[in-house]
């Protein structure tokens, strides 16, 4: 069966800092991948997709980069944190070419930045 | 653009009561999905509806798909305190897949 991981669970950043957050998938080959963050009480704002190793579309223009160094592997950065990044960051898959699968949700990263 | 809307943004529930969530979309869907979001926790897919007028059951839960294709609605009896969470649509349509901003529920023993 596959599974989805993420990592770190909790992060707390000064603002400025780096970010790195990495999320793997098992069980699957070539899954659709995705990037979430959601902000305390709100919905879900997707952030960045990924059809393949190294094909990285945004979805809105931010502080953040993701990138897909092998096929389920995908992770999220910055080179310097803003305040307005924090958030509850989840990482999703899903297979097909349709655009509108079912996705998976990994159990997020909840980031603070001071 | 697609847009997709969820009307209540909060619902707070008497244990033992019925309720509804909307989800309404801008354009006719391909399908649709709902999800649920307990707290603290991530979106956990619940069911899709593909098919117009499309009904479906989980146990306490009725989903129910538009004739038109462009809104859903989530029912739920007798709520439970096991209900109290985020409630989130999903609708697909040309290729893209877009998620309602969520129905939080609060459920009150």
């Amino acid at each position: 069966s596959q599974t989805i991981h993420q990592w770190p669970a909790t992060l707390v950043q000064p603002v400025g800092s780096p970010l790195s957050l990495e999320c793997t998938v098992e069980g699957t080959s070539n899954p659709n991948l995705y990037w979430y963050r959601q902000a305390a009480g709100r919905g879900l704002q997707l952030l960045f997709y990924s059809v393949g190793i190294g094909q990285i579309s945004s979805e809105v223009p931010q502080n953040l980069s993701a990138s897909r160094p092998q096929d389920r592997q995908f992770i999220l950065s910055s080179k310097k944190l803003l305040l307005s990044d924090s958030g509850f960051y989840l990482c999703a898959w899903s297979e097909g070419t349709s655009g509108e699968e079912t996705q998976y949700f990994g159990p997020g990263t909840r980031l603070l930045v001071l | 653009g697609q847009q997709v809307m969820q009307i209540p943004q909060y619902q707070h529930v008497q244990e033992g009561e019925d309720f509804t969530t909307y989800c309404n979309s801008s354009t006719t869907l391909s399908n649709i999905q709902w999800y649920k979001q307990r707290p603290g926790g991530h979106p956990v897919f619940l069911i899709q509806l593909v098919k117009s007028g499309e009904v479906k059951k989980q146990k306490r839960l009725t989903f129910q798909f538009g004739e038109a294709k462009k809104n859903s609605s989530l029912h739920i009896t007798a709520t439970q305190t096991t209900d109290v969470g985020t409630y989130f649509c999903a609708g697909g349509s040309w290729g893209k897949f877009q998620f309602g901003a969520g129905t939080q529920v609060v459920v009150t023993p």
